[in-house]
C-alpha cells in the first residue's frame, strides 16, 4: 500500500477555507486518493475520492497535483461541526474487496 | 441511503462471557469489514467479506470469529477476551470502491 503523510494537527477559523494537505510519493498510477473524517467517536465518514482530476462535491475539494505525489482536500467554509480527524488514504484495489488502510490523519479544529 | 447500522452501541463483557456483535446494511453492498479502533488511533483492518465468503482475516485471534449469514448481516462473535481488546469495533460495507461506516460498537472488557 502506498503510504500518506498528512500533518498531525491543523486549525481554521469558522467561515474560512480549511487546506488539508497529504503526500502520497509512491502512489501507483491505478491506486485511488480517498478522504474520510471521524468525528470524535464515531463511525468514519465518507468525503471525496479521486485519481487523476480534481473532484468536488457537496462537502469538498479534492485537489490531486500533476504528478500525482500529493493532494489537498479543501473544505470551503469550515464550520464547527467539521472539527474532526481527516484521514488521505491510499486504496489498493484487491480481488476481494478494496483494503483502506487508515494512517493517523490530521486533527482539524475549527475555532469560532 | 449509505447507512450501515450497528447493535449494541455500547458493550460491557467479562474476560470468561460470550457475546456478539452485529452489523446491518441494506444497500445491496455485497462486501462487508470489521475494522477495530483502539483510543486516539486510527481503525485498523480486521476481517472482510465478499459475496458472503471470509476474503481477509488479517491475522485476528481465533477469540474473534466473524460471521456472514447473508448478503445484508454481519456478525463479531466474541469469546474470551481480553481486556485489551477493549476497542470501538466498526462496521463497513462497499459495493463498488467506496467504504461505508456505521457507528461502531464501543465494546469495554473487565
Amino acid at each position: 500500500d502506498a503510504k500518506t503523510t498528512q500533518p498531525p494537527s491543523m486549525d481554521c477559523a469558522e467561515g474560512r477555507a480549511a487546506n488539508l494537505p497529504c503526500n502520497h510519493s509512491t502512489i501507483s498510477g491505478n491506486e485511488y486518493v480517498y478522504w474520510y473524517r471521524q468525528i470524535h467517536s464515531q463511525g468514519p465518514q465518507y468525503i471525496i475520492h479521486g485519481l487523476k482530476n480534481n473532484e468536488t462535491n457537496e462537502m469538498a475539494s479534492l485537489i490531486i497535483t500533476e504528478d500525482r505525489k500529493s493532494s489537498t482536500l479543501i473544505l470551503p467554509h469550515a464550520t464547527l461541526r467539521d472539527t474532526a480527524v481527516y484521514y488521505c488514504i491510499v486504496r489498493v484495489e484487491g480481488t476481494s474487496g478494496s483494503r483502506l488502510t487508515f494512517g493517523e490523519g490530521t486533527q482539524l479544529t475549527v475555532n469560532p | 441511503d449509505t447507512e450501515v447500522t450497528q447493535t449494541p452501541k455500547h458493550l460491557v463483557m467479562g474476560m470468561t462471557n460470550k457475546k456478539s456483535l452485529k452489523c446491518e446494511q441494506h444497500m445491496g453492498h455485497r462486501a462487508m469489514y470489521w475494522y477495530k479502533q483502539k483510543a486516539k488511533k486510527p481503525p485498523e483492518l480486521m476481517f472482510v467479506y465478499s459475496y458472503e465468503k471470509l476474503s481477509i482475516n488479517e491475522s485476528v485471534p481465533s477469540r474473534f470469529s466473524p460471521e456472514c449469514p447473508n448478503s445484508s448481516l454481519l456478525n463479531l462473535h466474541l469469546h474470551a477476551l481480553q481486556p485489551e481488546d477493549s476497542a470501538l469495533y466498526l462496521c463497513a460495507s462497499s459495493q463498488e470502491k467506496t467504504q461505508y461506516f456505521g457507528p461502531g460498537t464501543r465494546l469495554l472488557v473487565l
